[in-house]
């Protein structure tokens, strides 16, 4: 694929309901990671895959939150009974294996709204 | 825990003059540091990186400098031009967690003509 790929690029649930956010990461790529961005603020760390090490989940706010990876492709957030606080842009990134350091290509982001 | 700070929030210069936007980290192991743009609407872009085996990166009008001793590192926009509006996010590495990317907050840059 040509880049990192997210879907859905909206979505609009109600509150309480769970919703599922899908990443699709450039082939080869063995790092990804999820940000969230609330409307006018910065890039919040949520979770980081790296190969088959376990995955880091310090920056998920509640048990509400998970992420799971299958092998290094697909990944998918998912957030349980959502609330209004939960309204933001998700963000996946992925990048090539390095020792701390190369680019990290970002997908569109899901923008996803909480009624 | 890990933090990376980013001054100011918001910068507002004209056309032609000088940008500068200021980042402090606090894991003293982080030895990779990113700089991304994010145009209104889009994804977030990588501009420029720099090493921690290196004091100053430059790529046409762009600049990073970095001081580990003080943990802190610098973006320098030369000659800046409309284009260059956008948010400008810093980033250090985290190398004992595995290379994960913390950000800071954000600088909003404007440019006026």
């Amino acid at each position: 694929g040509a880049g990192v790929s997210q879907s859905p690029s909206n979505k609009v649930t109600e509150k309480g309901k769970d919703v599922e956010l899908r990443c699709d990461p450039i082939s080869g790529h063995t790092a990804l990671y999820w940000y969230r961005q609330r409307l006018g603020q910065g890039l919040e760390f949520l979770i980081y895959f790296q190969g088959n090490s376990a995955p880091d989940k310090s920056g998920l706010p509640s048990d509400r939150f998970s992420a799971e990876r299958t092998g290094e492709s697909v990944s998918t957030l998912t957030i349980q009974r959502t609330q209004q606080e939960d309204s933001a842009v998700y963000l996946c990134a992925s990048r090539e294996r390095r020792e701390g350091s190369g680019e990290l290509f970002f997908g569109e982001g899901s923008r996803l709204t909480v009624l | 825990g890990e933090n990376v700070e980013q001054h100011p929030s918001t910068l507002s210069v004209q056309e032609g003059d000088s940008a500068v936007i200021k980042c402090t980290y606090s894991d003293s192991a982080s030895n990779y540091f990113p700089w991304y743009k994010q145009e209104l609407g889009k994804r977030p872009q990588l501009i420029i990186d720099i090493r921690s085996n290196v004091g100053e990166k430059k790529d046409q009008r762009i600049a990073v400098t970095l001081n580990k001793t003080a943990k802190h590192f610098s973006l320098h926009i030369t000659e800046t031009q409309p284009e260059d509006s956008a948010v400008y996010f810093c980033a250090a590495s985290m190398p004992n967690q595995g290379g994960k990317l913390i950000f800071g907050q954000g600088t909003e840059l404007s440019v006026k003509p």
